[in-house]
């Protein structure tokens, strides 16, 4: 099993610019989850979904759009980067939310310019 | 919504010493878990505690739900245990959310 995986692995972005960043898993859970890490910071959460077609804000979701049509993807969509979106973007995954253990891909690091 | 403080933020030992970290939830939980955040970024499950203690090598975790915290201990350190240390738990009404703590940051010195 790959486990979660997102891609790219890094990206730098001019100030304006779109773009999506992919999560898929393969462990056929429910739950997924968009964090940002700010250097020196804990994670914060921008979206989350408890299942396709379902999703909900998170602590910080303003400059961010996601949709959740298959049970494996969840893609996050900047619109407009701003350099107040340079962080490091991990998604998670979990069978059941936070009442089972949630597991997270390998990050992407964005830098806006 | 809940507050979740871990201590100490910032610890720094010698190889082979033995630590204990703390994390402290302001609101009952029936779960929670910890993460060790590598110095490469990487976030890697250690445990997932709804209760009581458990044990992997040189790791092991208790939780006191009741009183609302828990402890990672880590016994014979080594360089490869620096990183930073998350514990998160379960929040909103549906235990939908995963709230993490503020982290500690553990730097050990050969």
């Amino acid at each position: 099993n790959a486990g979660v995986t997102q891609t790219p692995k890094f990206r730098i972005l001019k100030i304006g610019q779109s773009m999506t960043l992919q999560c898929t898993q393969d462990m056929n859970h429910n739950y997924m989850y968009w964090y940002r890490q700010d250097p020196g910071m804990g994670l914060k959460l921008i979206y989350y979904s408890v299942g396709a077609g379902i999703t909900d804000k998170g602590e910080v979701p303003n400059g961010y759009n996601v949709s959740r049509s298959t049970t494996e993807d969840f893609p996050l969509r900047l619109e407009l980067a701003a350099p107040s979106q340079t962080s490091v973007y991990f998604c998670a995954s979990s069978y059941l939310g936070g009442n089972t253990e949630a597991f997270f891909g390998q990050g992407t690091r964005l830098t806006v310019v | 919504g809940i507050q979740v403080e871990q201590s100490p933020p910032d610890l720094i030992l010698q190889e082979g010493a033995n630590s204990t970290l703390r994390c402290n939830f302001s609101d009952s939980v029936n779960n929670l878990q910890w993460f060790h955040q590598n110095p490469w970024g990487q976030l890697i499950n250690l445990f997932y505690i709804p209760s009581g203690t458990k044990q992997n090598g040189r790791l092991s975790a208790t939780t006191v739900a009741t009183e609302r915290y828990s402890l990672l201990y880590i016994s014979s350190s080594q360089t490869t245990d620096s990183g930073v240390y998350f514990c998160a738990v379960p929040t909103n009404f549906g235990n939908e959310k995963l709230t993490f703590g503020t982290g500690t940051r553990l730097t050990i010195i050969p």
